[in-house]
């Protein structure tokens, strides 16, 4: 079965800032996405940044960007330039490629402070 | 297009009861994803739909189950409700698997 870990329960970062999430995952498949999405205190579930397994160049998202090490199964996201509207609980999610493959796997979340 | 929409918003049922949350996808999208979480086990799959027949399903007791309707709209019942399905119910929509579109969800409170 496919497990998400994230390791670091809570971080924080002063305002302007930049910080690194991260993530590291476990799967037999070759071709999957993975994800990071937000979820501010509102609870809506927001997609971040979105990365396929078979696209060597890391995703970028304006402020956001990634580091996929696909053999070490690593999954980072940095966000540059933190601001206030950053602070939120950030998740990584896995899925497997193909038809059917909807389910989402999830890490347990890392709760970001942004500072001012 | 509008997003995705969960009615209702918040839930308080008793031990013993059943409940039903609905979940209306993004226009054109025809599957629909049901996710359970809670600040113990995190986020968990509970099942999907497409086109109105269960593709996928997580690891939850026969007591949640599911449907989705030829407008790709879909429900989730919970039967005898216990303490521990307290919890948040995610929906989520999506046309392809590499993207995911969740809706506000729906605080379910279990006394």
């Amino acid at each position: 079965a496919q497990t998400v870990t994230q390791s670091q329960p809570e971080m924080s970062v002063q305002e302007a800032e930049t910080v690194t999430l991260s993530c590291t995952y476990d799967t037999s498949e070759s071709d999957y996405y993975l994800f990071w999405y937000k979820q501010p205190p509102s609870r809506q579930m927001i997609l971040v940044i979105r990365q396929e397994a078979y696209k060597q160049q890391n995703a970028t998202e304006n402020r956001f960007s990634v580091n996929f090490q696909k053999a070490a199964k690593s999954f980072s996201l940095k966000i540059s330039d933190s601001q206030l509207g950053d602070a939120a609980m950030y998740f990584c999610a896995y899925t497997r490629r193909g038809q059917g493959a909807q389910k989402l796997v999830f890490g347990q979340g890392t709760r970001l402070t942004i500072n001012p | 297009k509008a997003g995705v929409t969960q009615t209702p918003r918040y839930l308080i049922k008793t031990r013993g009861q059943q409940v039903t949350l609905s979940c209306s996808p993004i226009s054109g999208h025809r599957s629909v994803s049901w996710y359970q979480q809670t600040p113990g086990q995190g986020l968990q799959f509970l099942f999907e739909y497409f086109s109105e027949t269960q593709r996928n399903k997580g690891n939850f007791p026969g007591r949640f189950s599911g449907r989705q309707f030829s407008n790709s709209r879909s429900e989730m019942n919970v039967s005898t409700l216990e303490l521990g399905d307290s919890a948040l119910y995610l929906c989520a929509s999506s046309w392809t698997s590499h993207e995911q579109f969740f809706g506000p969800g729906t605080r379910l409170t279990v006394l």
